[in-house]
């Protein structure tokens, strides 16, 4: 059974500093790996997907990577802006089965002006 | 274009009530999910339609939940007798294909049994 892990649970930096969020997962034989942006009371919203072929991808000043057989993945954002103090959830899609989304508990992130 | 939308975003019931959650997915979209989040938590897989067909309901806590997609298109989650341990935000999704494709959410229903 998939588990995912997210740690730290919540994290305060002040603008304009780069940081990393991890994201660890049990089963290696994933599909793909999600990054998610949850703003409070709203949905989720969909940042990168890294298929499992893939290394890493990036989209502005975010990037992600995954590294299977170590069973992680690494969002980073670069010169933070307190616009992007939201809660980051990574999910996980695994092989030959069902195609949903394994979640961890996510990691609050408060960017300080 | 519209994303995925719910109805309704905020539902009060008293314990014991049924309630019928809506999903509109984005149009031409092939799966639609749904998952249930607790607060404080990641959102839980509950169930899974590819077009009409439930494919995994693997996800669903008891026989009081039910789900349909019967023209591969709306779906609704029915939860029939609540419980006060029910109460979260539920979540629906769609993506345009199977295999993995990235997963678009609504903005949920938020659901509080009393």
């Amino acid at each position: 059974k998939q588990e995912v892990t997210q740690i730290p649970a919540a994290l305060s930096v002040p603008e304009g500093e780069n940081l990393v969020l991890n994201c660890s997962f049990t089963d290696s034989a994933i599909y793909n790996l999600q990054w998610f942006r949850q703003d409070p009371g709203k949905g989720l919203t969909s940042l990168l997907l890294i298929q499992s072929s893939q290394r890493e991808q990036t989209s502005g000043r975010l990037n992600a990577s995954l590294d299977k057989s170590s069973g992680r993945s690494t969002l980073y954002i670069a010169a933070s802006q307190p616009g992007d103090s939201a809660t980051y959830l990574c999910a996980a899609t695994s092989q030959g089965g069902s195609e949903k989304l394994v979640f961890g508990k996510g990691t609050k992130l408060t960017v300080n002006p | 274009g519209a994303g995925v939308s719910q109805s309704p975003r905020y539902k009060v019931a008293k314990r014991g009530q049924d309630v019928a959650l809506r999903c509109d997915p984005i149009s031409g979209h092939v799966s639609l999910f749904w998952y249930q989040q607790a607060l404080g938590q990641g959102p839980e897989f509950l169930t899974y339609f590819q077009n009409e067909a439930q494919l995994d309901k693997s996800g669903l806590p008891s026989d009081r939940f039910f789900a349909e997609r019967p023209e591969g298109s709306v779906s609704t989650l029915k939860i029939q007798r609540t419980q006060q341990e029910d109460s979260a935000v539920y979540l629906c999704a769609s993506s345009f294909q199977s295999s993995g494709d990235t997963q678009y959410f609504g903005p949920g229903t938020r659901l509080t049994v009393l």
